[in-house]
């Protein structure tokens, strides 16, 4: 399978605890998106890498949530001390900045709960 | 602050009826607009994508949608639906020189009764 891959797709844990999540784009794709997404909203935007630079961060990203891509191809994104709020499904996506078409290809998601 | 709006949160069709969802974006320059399409248990699949050019798009299962600048609308459209269209539907859009981050509507819930 050469499409986006989320690993685990399923985490539950305990308020308080610290929990990472990994992102493997599709292999060529220079950026890489992460995306938070609660029940009954779409998608919305956390994040996102050109190579290994973060260059931009919403303002829903607070300072217990950090995301990385040290090689410029694999991502985490890792929660510290967990809140019941930040139960939801984390979303990554990769594009290519030189295909001309900007399309985003969406993993299927890592499904968080905080008990 | 850019924004999607999706008008319809829940739709209910009998298989062969006609669907359209509507799907309306704040202005922001020039722009890039998507429907995403999750089934059950499955993950977000473009359903159709307008970048430039023809403003009526045709994309995947016989689904297509209208460009329309001067009412900043993106509607979605199928003359027949079936039931295996059950799904949630996503009407997104980037701006463009925005760094491409994906502005998502709320989703509109599909259910087709059989």
């Amino acid at each position: 399978d050469t499409g986006v891959s989320q690993d685990p797709r399923h985490k539950i844990t305990k308020r308080g605890q610290n929990v990472t999540f990994r992102c493997d784009p599709i292999s060529e794709h220079n950026r890489l998106y992460w995306y938070r997404q609660t029940l009954g909203q779409g998608p919305e935007f956390l994040t996102y890498f050109q190579n290994e630079a973060q260059l931009e961060k919403s303002r829903l990203l607070s300072d217990r949530f950090s995301a990385e891509r040290p090689k410029g191809s694999f991502s985490t994104l890792e929660i510290q001390r967990t809140e019941q709020g930040d139960s939801a499904m984390y979303l990554c996506a990769s594009s290519s900045s030189t295909s001309g078409s900007n399309e985003q290809f969406f993993g299927p998601g890592t499904r968080l709960t905080v008990l | 602050a850019q924004s999607v709006s999706q008008h319809n949160h829940h739709v209910i069709l009998s298989e062969a009826a006609s669907l359209e969802l509507g799907c309306n974006y704040s202005y922001g320059g020039t722009v890039n607009l998507f429907w995403y399409v999750q089934y059950p248990g499955q993950h977000l699949q473009l359903l159709l994508k307008y970048f430039s050019g023809d403003p009526l798009v045709k994309g995947i299962k016989g689904f297509e949608a209208e460009f329309i600048k001067s009412k900043f609308s993106f509607n979605l459209r199928k003359p027949s639906v079936q039931w295996s269209d059950t799904a949630e539907y996503f009407c997104a859009v980037t701006y463009m020189n925005r760094d491409d981050k994906i502005i998502f509507g709320k989703g509109t819930r599909l259910h087709i009764l059989p």
